[in-house]
């Protein structure tokens, strides 16, 4: 599976959009990429994955570029509650061993 | 649906003592997983199962035993504490490896003196 890479941490102001971004340049052509956060200690929670369109839900939207060797995870209005690990990870049917990198750590400042 | 579900919540354990950590889910799912977290990393997997009766090795499965004999339970077991095992450990589960979003559960906060 594709190894993804994050930055460590970011800052963002409340009511402003919160870009975060992935990189994952030896993902293969079957490899969805998935996004997770981690509020505090509490266990990982799933936001959204994509293949190669860009998709969007009630929580978020993530943009794939058209290589798909990054994408973005976008929060529209970032809220406090916004602040949490979030974590891009690349898996693909069969992939057994699913993995996670150290994520990037959001603050959304008042 | 409870979802994922763990036992116990914390444990304090001596170095040597043994145990056993619960999962449980309830939402029929084929694929498990269990996962630990150390202060300020991210999550590293320890052992993982396709489906009862299947389990391998994740990234760090030295002193951790599991073993599938049910779809719904997936046990890590603490053979001999070590300082080095405490930890968070969090539990997943998905309805197939790689293909659907992971499930996971609210974590066991375990310390070993």
């Amino acid at each position: 599976d594709a190894k993804t890479t994050q930055p460590p941490s970011m800052d963002c102001a409340e009511g402003r959009a919160a870009n975060l971004p992935c990189n994952h340049s030896t993902i293969s052509g079957n490899e969805y990429v998935y996004w997770y956060r981690q509020i505090h200690s509490q266990g990982p929670q799933y936001i959204i994955h994509g293949l190669k369109n860009n998709e969007t839900n009630e929580m978020a939207s993530l943009i794939i570029t058209e290589d798909r060797k990054s994408s973005t995870l976008i929060l529209p209005h970032a809220t406090l509650r916004d602040t949490a690990v979030y974590y891009c990870t690349a898996q693909n049917f069969g992939n057994e061993k699913l993995t996670f990198g150290t994520g990037t750590r959001l603050t959304i400042i008042p | 649906n409870a979802g994922v579900t763990q036992t116990p919540k914390f444990q304090v354990l001596k170095t040597g003592q043994s145990m056993t950590l619960q999962c449980a889910q309830d939402m029929n799912h084929e694929y498990m997983s269990w996962y630990r977290q150390d202060p300020g990393m991210g999550l590293r997997l320890i052992h993982y199962s396709v489906g009862a009766g299947i389990t391998d090795q994740g990234e760090v499965p030295n002193g951790y035993n599991v073993s599938r004999s049910t779809t719904e339970d997936f046990p890590l077991r603490l053979l001999s504490a070590a300082p080095s095992q405490t930890s968070v450990y969090f539990c997943a589960s998905s309805i197939l490896a790689g293909k659907y979003e992971q499930y996971f559960g609210p974590g066991t906060r375990l310390t070993v003196t």
